[in-house]
């Protein structure tokens, strides 16, 4: 498709579990960014990709994130042994340069629901 | 670090009506301001932008303006209209950093009423 695209949309986990969430950037776009965003709140800044490059994971909560762009396209977010409080819906953005600022492409978003 | 502050929170207007949303910034280095629309399940969507050489944008129903010395920008939207309604989000950036990350404020809900 042309968009940002994530999979799944909807994820639900047992307090332990581990999650993977997909992002598939548009094509071509160099620039890829993470973001977290609880329920009323605004997108909260995880970590940033420029082609496979992890150049900014400042945002990351904690050691149980891990991000990963291996061939400067796809990229998945891991979480590990998942907390309640990482209940959020988890948005890829992309954009088509990797410098300066400008336009971020966002997805829909996965919704991950802790238990 | 950057901190982005929005108000109102909640915004209810007749239809017709303008809609005034308002933010602030805190890093004096930042230089582009955009303002996403969110709707219920969606992704954020840019529907506009300022950068700081520039005080004010227009774009059909919405216009924004920017005020550096004060270090705040507001979005105005005139005749709303029902399909206005969503969540709008402001957001900042600078160039440098972790090359135009965007800080988001926490967001205006708008009910436009028919």
């Amino acid at each position: 498709g042309a968009g940002v695209s994530q999979s799944p949309r909807y994820k639900v986990a047992k307090r332990g579990q581990d999650v993977a969430l997909r992002c598939d950037p548009i094509s071509g776009h160099v620039s890829l960014f993470w973001y977290q965003q609880a329920l009323g709140q605004g997108p909260e800044f995880l970590t940033y990709f420029q082609n496979e490059a992890q150049l900014d994971k400042s945002g990351l909560p904690s050691d149980r994130f891990f991000a990963e762009r291996p061939e400067g396209s796809v990229s998945t977010l891991k979480i590990q042994r998942t907390q309640q409080e990482d209940s959020a819906v988890y948005l890829c953005a992309s954009r088509i340069r990797g410098e300066g600022t400008g336009e971020l492409f966002f997805g829909e978003g996965s919704r991950l629901t802790v238990l | 670090g950057e901190n982005v502050e929005q108000h109102p929170s909640t915004l209810s207007v007749q239809e017709g009506d303008s809609a005034v949303i308002k933010c602030t910034y805190s890093d004096s280095a930042s230089n582009y301001f955009p303002w996403y629309k969110q709707e219920l399940g969606k992704g954020p969507q840019l529907i506009i932008d300022i950068r700081s050489n520039v005080g004010e944008k227009k774009d059909q129903r919405i216009a924004v303006t920017l005020n550096k010395t004060a270090k705040h920008f507001s979005m105005h939207i005139t005749e709303t209209q029902p399909e206005d309604s969503a969540v709008y989000f402001c957001a900042a950036s600078r160039r440098g950093g972790s090359q135009g990350n965007l800080i988001f404020g926490k967001g205006t809900k708008l009910s436009v009423k028919p």
